[in-house]
Parts: C-alpha cells; sequence; structure tokens
C-alpha cells in the first residue's frame, strides 16, 4: 500500500500563509498526472473536496485553496487564511489501490 | 444537486451484521462507483471498496474482504454495506462517497453513520 505522511498539526495566525505537506513512499504520477487529492474536514462533518489531481480547485472552493507538487512530495497551501479553516486536512491518493490517505493535518490558529 | 443521504446510527451486538444505506440524488446513480469509506473516532480515513451501480461490479481493499460486502439497488438509487461478524473494531463513522472515476477522487460525501459494536 502506498503511505502518505502528514504533519499531525500546524498553527498559523489569521491573514498568514498556511503550508500543509503530505509525502507517499511511492511515485503517485501516472500519464502526465498526479493522482493526490485533498479534503477539509470539520468536527463532526464528512469531508470536503478541495483539489483534486494535484492542482486543480474543485468546484465552490475559495481560490485562497491551491495545490502543487509532484511525484511524491505535494503541498497544500492556503493564504490568506480565515477563521473558518480552522479544521483537518486529508491528502489521498488514487494511483494504486488501495486508495489511501494521510494520517490528516490539524490546522489551528495562533 | 448531488446529495447522498446516510441512514441512522446504529448499535450492534458483537457478532452481529448490519446493513448500513445511501440514497443518491442529484445525478445519474448508474454512471458513478460509489464508494465506502470507515473512520475510528479520532482516527484518519481508511478506504473500505467501491461498486458501480451500472453493472454491480464491486472492488474491496483487502483488508475489508469478509467484512463489507457492497451492494446497490438501480431501481431506488440507493448503494448498501453490510458489515457481518462485528466486533468494537468496526466501531466507527461510515461515508458513502460519489467516485469521480477517472481521477479517483471523491467529490460527494454523505453525512456518515456511525455504527457503535457493543454488549
Amino acid at each position: 500500500d502506498i503511505v502518505l505522511t502528514q504533519s499531525p498539526a500546524l498553527a498559523v495566525s489569521l491573514g498568514q500563509r498556511a503550508t500543509i505537506s503530505c509525502k507517499t513512499n511511492q511515485n503517485v504520477d501516472y500519464y502526465g498526472n498526479s493522482y493526490m487529492h485533498w479534503y477539509q474536514q470539520k468536527p463532526g462533518q464528512q469531508p470536503k473536496l478541495l483539489i483534486y489531481l494535484a492542482s486543480n480547485l474543485a468546484s465552490g472552493i475559495p481560490a485562497r485553496f491551491s495545490g502543487r507538487g509532484s511525484g511524491t512530495d505535494f503541498t497544500l497551501t492556503i493564504d490568506p487564511v480565515e477563521a473558518d479553516d480552522t479544521a483537518t486536512y486529508y491528502c489521498q491518493q488514487s494511483r494504486n489501490l488501495p486508495w489511501t490517505f494521510g494520517g490528516g493535518t490539524k490546522l489551528e490558529l495562533k | 444537486q448531488v446529495q447522498l443521504q446516510q441512514s441512522g446510527a446504529e448499535l450492534v451486538k458483537p457478532g452481529s451484521s448490519v446493513k448500513i444505506s445511501c440514497k443518491a440524488s442529484g445525478y445519474t446513480f448508474t454512471s458513478y462507483d460509489m464508494h465506502w469509506i470507515k473512520q475510528q473516532p479520532g482516527n484518519g480515513l481508511e478506504w473500505i471498496g467501491w461498486i458501480y451501480p451500472g453493472n454491480g461490479n464491486t472492488k474491496y481493499n483487502q483488508k475489508f474482504n469478509g467484512k463489507a460486502t457492497l451492494t446497490a439497488d438501480k431501481s431506488s438509487s440507493t448503494a448498501y454495506m453490510q458489515l457481518s461478524s462485528l466486533t468494537s473494531e468496526d466501531s466507527a463513522v461510515y461515508f458513502c462517497a460519489r467516485g469521480e472515476t477517472q481521477g479517483g477522487f471523491f467529490d460527494y460525501w454523505g453525512q456518515g453513520v456511525m455504527v457503535t459494536v457493543s454488549s
């Protein structure tokens, strides 16, 4: 299985930039696409898709969110951070079965 | 608008089975995979498997072979997951999520079903 590693927590100030990383133990690129996706989950809610195929903004997601990366290293950036962004963020790969998720990064405000 | 409405919370006894549902609306049910994802309290997300309602084909995470069985009813646009031989390790929230076939990501999620296994 592909293992995705995320830092457990990140604290940033309102209006600043948050950069959340996700590293994989295998390459998730295939024929020009990076099969890496990002989700936001708030307590008691279902996850919400933010970014798909590494850098594509999902429908209805503000442009403050962006994703980049390839191969084994990926980042989700939130700039500027707003109070409503406090949540846990998960990366997910769909390069190889079984699909797997990172352990999540909890974003908190300083 | 796309909606996935899941059934209510379940309290079940060890060794028993439970079947939870996910009713889809707002899109063509038979044209998208339906995935199931497990989240244990305070833990991350674990992919269980998918079903393609158009033809009933399924694919499971090997870890859940024999534990989860996925089915779908085209007439009611409802997907089901049955969990068998339940133990405390199966206590979790279970989400259904629509899968985008080409990219392998989950663009719409149900609200989740809490399954508690306790005697």
